[in-house]
């Protein structure tokens, strides 16, 4: 059990739909990263968030979004989806901002998204 | 834009085998990780390496990093049905803090 928990396990939806993933890192975890991955894209970084602020980008549609509470625990908001939007989505959380250093990352279980 | 390419894609090796996987980055790096990935279950982390020519043991399994830091080889002694499962490693490279991971070997343990 890393400690970082993702909800809902499961979710699925329609074309068009919006979902919301929910994500609470570690204990004293500041940093939450969210990942997305499909069989023909394999592990995509999507976007971090540090102590509430957005600290990078990767390669999150506009369609996305995510932000991060004070209580540090952090939402990906998926919109308007599509079929190809089905994909495990971990998120993970670490202690340091991701800039230098160790930046061992801890992953929750996943969300596995189903759009039909 | 960092490209992490590891091989072989997917291993099938007889329990008590030696292996090893690659990993091989495009520009070079500040850290290397290596995780494991059980089917459809998170990552688990495996080590990191930073420094070139750096090498990391835990229990059966040795990472190594070159010294120009573009390559890394996981090594696994000794294979067992445990260590079966995706590893999948990660980098964030010297400029930027995007993290990367490749592109993933599945590894398959005959018992």
């Amino acid at each position: 059990d890393s400690g970082v928990t993702q909800t809902p396990k499961h979710l699925i939806t329609a074309t068009g739909q919006r979902v919301t993933l929910r994500c609470s890192p570690r204990s004293g975890d500041l940093s939450v990263y969210w990942y997305q991955q499909s069989l023909d894209q394999g592990l995509q970084f999507l976007i971090q968030y540090y102590n509430g602020e957005e600290r990078a980008k990767g390669n999150i549609l506009e369609r996305f979004s995510a932000q991060q509470f004070p209580d540090l625990h952090s939402e990906l908001n998926l919109s308007s989806l599509e079929l190809g939007d089905s994909a495990l989505y971990f998120c993970a959380s670490s202690s340091t901002p991701g800039m230098a250093g160790h930046n061992e990352q801890f992953f929750g279980p996943g969300t596995r998204l189903t759009v039909l | 834009s960092q490209e992490l390419e590891q091989s072989p894609q997917s291993l099938i090796v007889q329990e008590g085998k030696n292996l090893t996987i690659n990993c091989t980055s495009s520009k070079t790096l500040y850290g290397l990780y290596w995780y494991k990935q059980k089917y459809g279950e998170g990552l688990i982390f495996l080590m990191m390496l930073q420094k070139g020519g750096e090498e990391k043991s835990h229990e059966k399994i040795t990472a190594k990093l070159d010294e120009k830091k573009q390559q890394s080889s996981l090594h696994i002694t000794a294979s067992q049905p445990s260590h079966a499962g995706i590893y999948l490693c990660g980098a964030l490279p010297n400029t930027g803090n995007q993290f990367y991971f490749g592109t993933g070997t599945s590894l398959t343990v005959i018992p």
